[in-house]
């Protein structure tokens, strides 16, 4: 089945870290842009990063450029997000989807993962 | 990077047609024919709907469609059904490999 799973989610203090996971599966991830979209809790969405196929493209909303690094390992069929710094605000449910330039939008989603940032 | 604005809530009647907007700027939906819209129901994730403006995606009813004037783009929903019931999300490009989403739409099936 086609489908993106991500993980690493959890409680974390603020000012601390935190490393997302998304495993990709059947379909052939190093041909995609992938993205991060995230959700605080009754909030709209708000796209936080993506990604090109090889890596060497990255970009980032304004709220989180210099905290937050967008990742992938083709090998792996996984992207990542390293969230450093955590604020309140960050405090959402952070999706994995597909989709970014080129292909300009995003067609599958995975289920989320939550990340809580609270003391 | 401020989000697209659209109306808090739309409702219908089963069988009847609304239209929800989602009004931006020329640095955003007024520059990009590359609008995309998605259906959230609660607990889950968001499902694409329509993509560049006005395309479905395969086994996407044809009962919604979408369109753009302007700074302005619009999803309508016809022949309105229960399980229409739902959250939706406009999405814009909006230059230099970013997007921005808007502020969601709670459509009503009265």
């Amino acid at each position: 089945e086609v489908q993106l799973v991500e993980s690493g989610g959890g409680l974390v203090q603020p000012g601390g870290s935190l490393r997302l996971s998304c495993a990709a599966s059947e379909f052939t991830f190093s041909s995609y842009w992938m993205s991060w979209v995230r959700q605080a809790p009754g909030k709209g969405l708000e796209w936080v990063a993506n990604i090109n196929q090889d890596g060497s493209e990255k970009y980032y909303v304004d709220s989180v450029k210099g905290r937050f690094t967008i990742s992938r390992d083709n090998a792996k069929n996984s992207l990542y997000l390293q969230m450093n710094s955590l604020r309140a605000e960050d405090t959402a449910v952070y999706y994995c989807a597909r989709g970014g330039v080129g292909v300009w939008y995003f067609d599958l989603w995975g289920r989320g993962t939550l990340v809580t940032v609270s003391s | 990077q401020s989000a697209l604005t659209q109306p808090a809530s739309v409702s219908g009647s089963p069988g009847q047609s609304i239209t929800i907007s989602c009004t931006g700027t020329s640095s955003d939906v007024g520059s990009y024919n590359l609008v995309s819209w998605y259906q959230q129901r609660p607990g889950k994730a968001p499902k694409l709907m329509i993509y560049e403006g006005s395309k479905r995606p395969s086994g996407v009813s044809n009962r919604f469609s979408g369109s753009k004037s302007g700074n302005t783009a619009s999803l309508t929903i016809s022949g309105l059904q229960a399980e229409d019931e739902a959250d939706y999300y406009c999405c814009s490009y909006a230059g230099s490999s970013t997007y921005v989403f808007g502020t969601g739409t709670k459509v009503t099936v009265l």
